[in-house]
């Protein structure tokens, strides 16, 4: 019964280096996005997928990168990271058969300096 | 930029009341959902109303949709201490055919404070 889940919970990036927040889904949702949320807004959408190998751009998808090979997983690698990525980032997974509630996973606290 | 506006920003309330939380958003959508979220912890979602529907229940909440006016609400009757956490309302935009992608639009939210 595990849902959507995020690793790592929590990182600490220096600038420039890379890294990949890994996320995975056990319910066959064809639907994934990935948000982040700054102090005190709502969520963005950064990249979204509507199945295996098919990936589009949200609203702010600079600086990350996607890509889904399978179902289930859905990674987001930050290419040279920057203090304006320094954000928490949230996972998501949803089917039009299940009446295309969202789940979210617990979230990713990242912080680069 | 964000599509969904939430009214108000801060609301304190006693416990007992009721919290009534307005969303506005501005271009079609297929459905419309409530979240809550407390502090430094992942969404819930509450739920989920779609366009073609006006109103629905949740045990203590109620939302209604007008699609007209491009608004929505959030009522959580008798509130309870426990109620406290930021509120989000997201909207699902129709796509082509009227398939619904799972790409939310979230407004900044509502941070609701009940008081014991």
């Amino acid at each position: 019964n595990a849902g959507v889940t995020q690793t790592p919970k929590f990182q600490v990036l220096k600038t420039g280096q890379s890294m990949t927040l890994q996320c995975a889904q056990d319910m066959n949702h064809e639907y994934m996005s990935w948000y982040r949320q700054d102090p005190g807004m709502g969520l963005r959408l950064i990249h979204y997928s509507v199945g295996a190998g098919i990936t589009d751009q949200g609203e702010v998808p600079n600086g990350y990168n996607v890509s889904r090979s399978t179902t289930e997983d859905f990674p987001l690698r930050l290419l040279s990271a920057a203090p304006s990525q320094t954000s928490v980032y949230f996972c998501a997974s949803s089917s039009s058969s299940s009446g295309n509630t969202i789940y979210f996973g617990e979230g990713s606290w990242l912080t680069v300096v | 930029s964000q599509q969904g506006e939430e009214d108000p920003q801060a609301l304190s309330i006693q416990e007992g009341e009721n919290a009534t939380m307005n969303c506005s958003y501005k271009t079609s959508i297929n459905n419309l959902q409530w979240y809550r979220q407390n502090s430094g912890r992942g969404l819930v979602h509450l739920i989920l109303i779609r366009s073609n529907e006006r109103e629905k229940h949740s045990g203590r909440l109620r939302v209604t949709l007008d699609t007209s006016k491009k608004s929505s609400s959030l009522l959580i009757t008798a509130s309870r201490a426990a109620d406290t956490a930021s509120y989000f309302c997201a909207t699902d935009p129709r796509g082509a055919g009227g398939t619904s992608y799972g790409k939310l639009t979230f407004g900044q939210g509502t941070i609701l404070t009940v008081h014991p």
